[in-house]
């Protein structure tokens, strides 16, 4: 089937680095893209890998590697406002079809 | 610049009621999606639309019909609601190019509770 797997919480402290995982399973994957989620807010888009290796965005990176089926997001100098929810997010089947993993949680302590 | 707009952002139906929740983008979009969110879950796509003229079904069709009105609308329809669609609904919209990537803009959302 098709699914994306991910970590349901991750705690980490103001000024550390973060990574998120997202392992995945499915039939005409083409990239892995990652969103971020405010509680009570809207997703919005963050990164997109097609090709294995590491996309950088400022203090966030992203990292694909299609033979794992495994990807990352890496959150650097983390800030209170970096607390939400993250989702790895990947389409399916050749197709617009776009499936989201079930999500992890962020909490920043000071 | 509105991006995507949804309407309601409230709404609460009695089992059974029926009720269509609107959607419009102004970016000129090819692509847009409906999605269900469920407490502490993911989102899971109802039905999408990779062009106008053209719906396919996703995840959790179930329940659900759509209309691709025009490029720049794509409402989603209940036509007899069920407790089990209680949930907050976001629209999307994408560019579309078919180049995979798709960058997906999303409204705001609509929070619905069916008693």
């Amino acid at each position: 089937g098709q699914s994306l797997e991910q970590p349901s919480e991750v705690t980490a402290v103001e000024g550390a680095i973060v990574q998120i995982n997202c392992t995945y399973q499915t039939s005409g994957f083409y990239g892995l893209s990652w969103y971020q989620q405010h509680d009570g807010g809207a997703p919005t888009f963050l990164s997109y890998n097609a090709l294995d290796g590491l996309e950088e965005t400022g203090r966030f990176s992203s990292f694909l590697s299609r033979s794992d089926s495994y990807g990352y997001l890496l959150l650097q100098e983390l800030q209170m406002k970096d607390a939400a929810s993250y989702f790895c997010a990947g389409e399916m089947d050749s197709s617009y079809k776009l499936i989201f993993g079930s999500g992890t949680r962020l909490l920043v302590r000071p | 610049n509105a991006g995507v707009t949804q309407t309601p952002k409230f709404q609460v139906l009695k089992t059974g009621q029926s009720m269509t929740l609107q959607c419009a983008q102004d970016m000129n979009h090819n692509s847009m999606y409906w999605y269900r969110q469920d407490p502490g879950m993911g989102l899971r796509l109802i039905y999408y639309s990779a062009s106008e003229g053209t719906t396919d079904k996703g995840e959790v069709p179930n329940g659900y019909n759509v209309s691709r009105l025009n490029k720049r609308e794509f409402s989603l329809r209940l036509e007899s609601a069920a407790p089990s669609q209680t949930s907050v609904y976001f629209c999307a919209s994408s560019d579309g190019s078919g180049q995979g990537g798709e960058k997906l803009f999303f409204g705001s959302g609509t929070q619905l509770s069916v008693l």
